[in-house]
C-alpha cells in the first residue's frame, strides 16, 4: 500500500509569489489533514477534511490560505500571496475512519525567502 | 489554546543510554499519543494511551499517561542509533471529537546520539 505522497519536498519561493503543496492521501481514507510546523515549534492543525467537505478549517492561519480537495482525492493547499512568516513544514496526513492513527506524508518544506 | 509543553527540548547522549522525555498540559487529556520523526520524514505514531495511569510499551519505549491525565512521559531504554529523531507527544486538539480527531502537539524533543 502506497503512503501519503506529497509534493514537491521542498519549496523556496520570493515573498509575495504563489505556492501549491499537493497531497495524495492513501487510496479510500476519505480523512484528510494538514498540519505546519514552524521553526522549532509545534506542529499545528490546519484543517480537516472528510472526502471533498471542510470539516474544520479552525486552523488556517488567514485568508491568504486556500485548501481545496475537488472529488474527495488529493488535496492542495495553495498560499497567495506568500509572507515570510508562511516558512516551515507542512504535513498532510489521512487515516480512513475513526482514531488518532494517522498516517503522515513526509512533508513540504516551504521556504519564503 | 491548549499548550503541551515537552522537555527537554534536546537532549545529546551515548549509544546505550536511557532517555526519558515528558510532556505537561494545563487541560486534562484523555489520550495521549507519542510520535517520532526521522530526518525528512513525517512523524510516525509510537505509543497511545487512552486511560489515566496507563503504561504501555513498544520494544525498548515505554510511555505512561499520568494519572492527574496531565502528564505523560517517554522512555527509551537502551538507546542505538536510530533512535535519532524528533520525539512529539499529541493530545485531542480543541474541540477535537469522533470524526474531526484532530491533535494538538508538543514542541518536540531532539535526540542526538553523540558517537
Amino acid at each position: 500500500e502506497a503512503g501519503v505522497t506529497q509534493f514537491p519536498s521542498h519549496s523556496v519561493i520570493e515573498k509575495g509569489q504563489t505556492v501549491t503543496l499537493r497531497c495524495d492521501p492513501i487510496s479510500g481514507h476519505d480523512n484528510l489533514y494538514w498540519y505546519r510546523r514552524v521553526m522549532g515549534k509545534e506542529i499545528k492543525f490546519l484543517l480537516h477534511f472528510v472526502k471533498e467537505s471542510k470539516q474544520d478549517e479552525s486552523g488556517m492561519p488567514n485568508n491568504r490560505f486556500l485548501a481545496e480537495r475537488t472529488g474527495g482525492t488529493y488535496s492542495t493547499l495553495k498560499v497567495q500571496p506568500a509572507e515570510l512568516e508562511d516558512s516551515g513544514v507542512y504535513f498532510c496526513a489521512s487515516r480512513p475512519g475513526g482514531g488518532y492513527g494517522y498516517t503522515f506524508g513526509s512533508g513540504t518544506r516551504l521556504t519564503v525567502v | 489554546g491548549q499548550q503541551l509543553n515537552q522537555s527537554p527540548q534536546s537532549m545529546f547522549i551515548q549509544e546505550g543510554e536511557d532517555v526519558s522525555m515528558n510532556c505537561t498540559s494545563s487541560s486534562i487529556f484523555n489520550t495521549w499519543l507519542w510520535y517520532k520523526q526521522d530526518p525528512g520524514e513525517g512523524p510516525v505514531l509510537l505509543i497511545a494511551l487512552y486511560k489515566a495511569g496507563e503504561l504501555t510499551s513498544n520494544g525498548r519505549l515505554t510511555a505512561q499517561f499520568g494519572i492527574t491525565r496531565k502528564d505523560s512521559f517517554l522512555n527509551i531504554s537502551a538507546s542505538i542509533p536510530s533512535d535519532v529523531g524528533i520525539y512529539f507527544c499529541a493530545g485531542p486538539g480543541y474541540r477535537s471529537n469522533f470524526g474531526n480527531e484532530k491533535l494538538t502537539f508538543g514542541t518536540g524533543t531532539r535526540l542526538t546520539i553523540i558517537p
